[in-house]
């Protein structure tokens, strides 16, 4: 299907595993992002991507890591989950242009 | 990016214009004014963005004033759909800027 995708859509885990979430778009877009959405904040951006292998730090990067090999996948590693890391999770990207696409949402808690 | 000011919530009748107001006094010139919204538990969806004129879609309308100090979304038939927290920020570009996404307003159409 096209657009794009994030799985799983539920995740349950324990505090010091890691998990990886994932993000799929079929556009080829060179541009992707994370933010996490808390209740009582609005979306923080975790890290973008300007391209395959180019990645930066947003607003709240710690205790997350990310990697782009590919230009249509995008994920996000929490290497050791602490319960605050507990969020919704959404994946967005965009060509340069204006809009951007967000993904559906990846509702993250950490036992 | 430009610091937005929203109102936190609004209601609107079923069938009447949605007028959304956003104060952003900071907002430098070469910042455009986006519109997104997020219905409960989907991502945010773009709604319109402006830089200096007004400006129409399929879903709204912008209205920027003259200084570009605040702009009004106007929904022009709002429908029970249109329930959803609407976020107005001030950035350079979906790609450049990164969207600071604030608190929104959480617009409530009713019957």
């Amino acid at each position: 299907d096209a657009g794009i995708t994030q799985s799983p859509r539920y995740k349950i885990t324990e505090t010091g595993r890691q998990v990886t979430l994932m993000c799929h778009q079929t556009w080829s877009h060179s541009y992707m992002f994370w933010y996490r959405q808390d209740l009582g904040h609005g979306l923080r951006l975790i890290y973008y991507s300007a391209a395959a292998d180019i990645t930066d730090k947003g607003e709240v990067p710690d205790g997350y890591v990310v990697s782009r090999s590919k230009t249509e996948n995008f994920p996000l590693t929490l290497e050791s989950a602490t319960r605050s890391q507990t969020s919704v999770y959404f994946c967005a990207s965009t060509e340069g242009d204006f809009e951007q696409y967000f993904g559906p949402g990846t509702r993250l808690t950490v036992t | 990016d430009a610091k937005t000011t929203q109102p936190p919530s609004m209601d609107c009748a079923e069938g009447r214009a949605a007028n959304l107001p956003c104060n952003h006094s900071t907002i430098s010139g070469n910042e455009y004014v986006y519109w997104y919204r997020q219905i409960h538990s989907q991502g945010p969806q773009y709604i319109i963005h402006g830089l200096k004129n007004n400006e129409t879609n399929e879903m709204a309308s912008l209205i920027i004033t003259e200084d570009r100090k605040s702009s009004t979304l106007i929904l022009p038939h709002a429908t029970l759909r249109d329930t959803a927290v609407y976020y107005c920020i001030g950035t350079l570009g979906g790609s450049q800027g990164n969207l600071i996404f604030g608190k929104g307003t959480k617009l409530s159409v009713k019957p």
